[in-house]
């Protein structure tokens, strides 16, 4: 089984708004990541929790506050978003963080703020 | 700095047509790995291939081929006989071993009936 799940598959949120992103994996990989896709553009990485903690942070506003609390799932936890924050929203998973293995994506979360 | 190249950003082939995605790639490191994804409308990106550094064969996948030449620094992608459901955006990447993949900005391709 190499699925990853998201919930949910959309979301529609107002700029004062507090939401979360959930994302799981059974497939015991060690890695998690968060990543945020714009129309017509690549994925762009936000964070990656290795083992439960987070390695890596490509400097994202504060706004976006991953957590990873356990190996199996990862919350992205968003507060005062801006209309420039919508986009899709993919999560992960890969066997470890060491870059030699591939990455299972989700089928994302639609973001749209209003 | 490591950056990946898709020059081709979009492509339009007919059903049944031959059809090749370019990458070209630019890293320092001796020790890399490289990946194709596919992602189709529905948006869920779709692991296919992935090579390390060390290994330039070539390989087959039924109708998808890849290319690995590191002389030219490029991961080329052939699809055989395209299908419309071939259609979807295509991503080249690349990963060292601080876990730091880069994307290519990807190749839309479109295969008509």
């Amino acid at each position: 089984d190499t699925e990853v799940t998201q919930t949910p598959k959309h979301l529609v949120m107002g700029m004062t708004n507090k939401k979360s992103l959930k994302c799981e994996q059974h497939m015991g990989h060690r890695a998690m990541y968060w990543y945020k896709q714009k129309a017509k553009k690549p994925p762009e990485l936000m964070f990656v929790y290795s083992y439960e903690k987070l390695s890596i942070n490509e400097s994202v506003p504060s706004r976006f506050s991953p957590e990873c609390p356990n190996s199996s799932l990862l919350n992205l936890h968003l507060h005062a978003l801006q209309p420039e924050d919508s986009a899709l929203y993919l999560c992960a998973s890969s066997q470890d963080s060491s870059g030699v293995y591939e990455q299972y994506f989700g089928p994302g979360t639609r973001l749209t703020v209003t | 700095a490591q950056k990946v190249t898709q020059a081709q950003t979009e492509i339009s082939v007919v059903e049944k047509e031959d059809v090749t995605l370019d990458c070209v790639y630019e890293t320092r490191d001796t020790t890399y790995y490289l990946f194709w994804y596919k992602q189709p409308p529905s948006g869920e990106l779709v692991f296919l291939i992935r090579r390390n550094s060390f290994d330039e064969q070539n390989e087959i996948s039924g109708r998808y081929s890849w290319n690995f030449q590191k002389s030219t620094s490029s991961f080329n992608f052939t699809i055989t006989a395209s299908q419309v459901v071939d259609s979807a955006v295509y991503f080249c990447a690349l990963s060292d071993q601080s876990n730091d993949m880069r994307f290519g900005a990807g190749t839309r391709l479109t295969v008509k009936p």
